[in-house]
């Protein structure tokens, strides 16, 4: 596609139900990463895959939080039971080549504002 | 761990002057990347510049360009002739380039809390 894209781009949910978020990169775009963003901050990094492979899930708060990329086009941020503190949005990048701590451009995507009641 | 600190939370500039946005970072790295993203209303993150440490001149593109100042840990985002579309958040931006060193988290990049900018007509 032109751009990176998210879905849902607005999620409201009830305390302790789990919620799915799915980032579609650019098309040819081998790296893909998620970042959390709450309001009146910048971004923060979550995790990150190169292809289908999760590089580095250090970001992650919690056992609660997944994610998952398994043909390395598509990912999926999981977050299970879910708790009024992960109200945020959820912003995801894509970047054309897997070059560890690169220069490479990172391309975000419109997010999803996640609202958990 | 890097920590990046944009002091300024709002800044405020007359349509067509200039402002600088400042931007500090702590980092024991020699070799890094630097970023400047806007987000406007529509929060989207968009890429305005970016600049490489071991590059010693200061990147611009048309009215944007950075003031790096390796020793002191600094990079200024100068936007000269101010345009109403200016207006946004302007977040900073540091990426390792060995993440060896640099823990989890090395390939993502660590924002600054982010400065408001508005446009004065």
């Amino acid at each position: 596609g032109a751009g990176v894209s998210q879905s849902p781009r607005y999620k409201v949910t009830k305390r302790g139900q789990d919620v799915a978020l799915r980032c579609d990169p650019i098309s040819g775009h081998v790296s893909l990463y998620w970042y959390r963003q709450a309001l009146g901050q910048g971004p923060e990094f979550l995790t990150y895959f190169n292809y289908e492979a999760q590089q580095d899930k250090s970001g992650l708060p919690n056992d609660r939080f997944s994610a998952e990329r398994p043909e390395g086009s598509i990912s999926t941020l999981t977050i299970q039971r879910t708790e009024q503190r992960d109200s945020a949005m959820y912003r995801c990048a894509s970047s054309l080549v897997p070059q560890r701590g690169g220069p490479d451009t990172q391309y975000f995507g419109p997010g999803t504002r996640l609202t958990v009641l | 761990a890097q920590t990046v600190t944009q002091s300024q939370p709002e800044m405020s500039v007359q349509e067509a002057e200039t402002v600088t946005l400042s931007c500090t970072y702590d980092t024991s790295e020699s070799d890094y990347y630097l970023f400047w993203y806007k987000q406007p209303p529509s929060r989207q993150m968009i890429l305005v510049i970016r600049q490489e440490a071991y590059k010693q001149q200061n990147a611009t593109e048309n009215r944007f360009s950075v003031n790096f100042q390796k020793a002191a840990k600094s990079f200024s985002l100068k936007i000269s002739d101010s345009q109403l579309g200016d207006a946004a958040m302007y977040f900073c931006a540091y990426r390792s380039v060995n993440s060896m060193y640099s823990g989890g988290g090395a390939d993502g990049l660590t924002f600054g809390k982010g400065t408001h900018l508005i446009i004065q007509p």
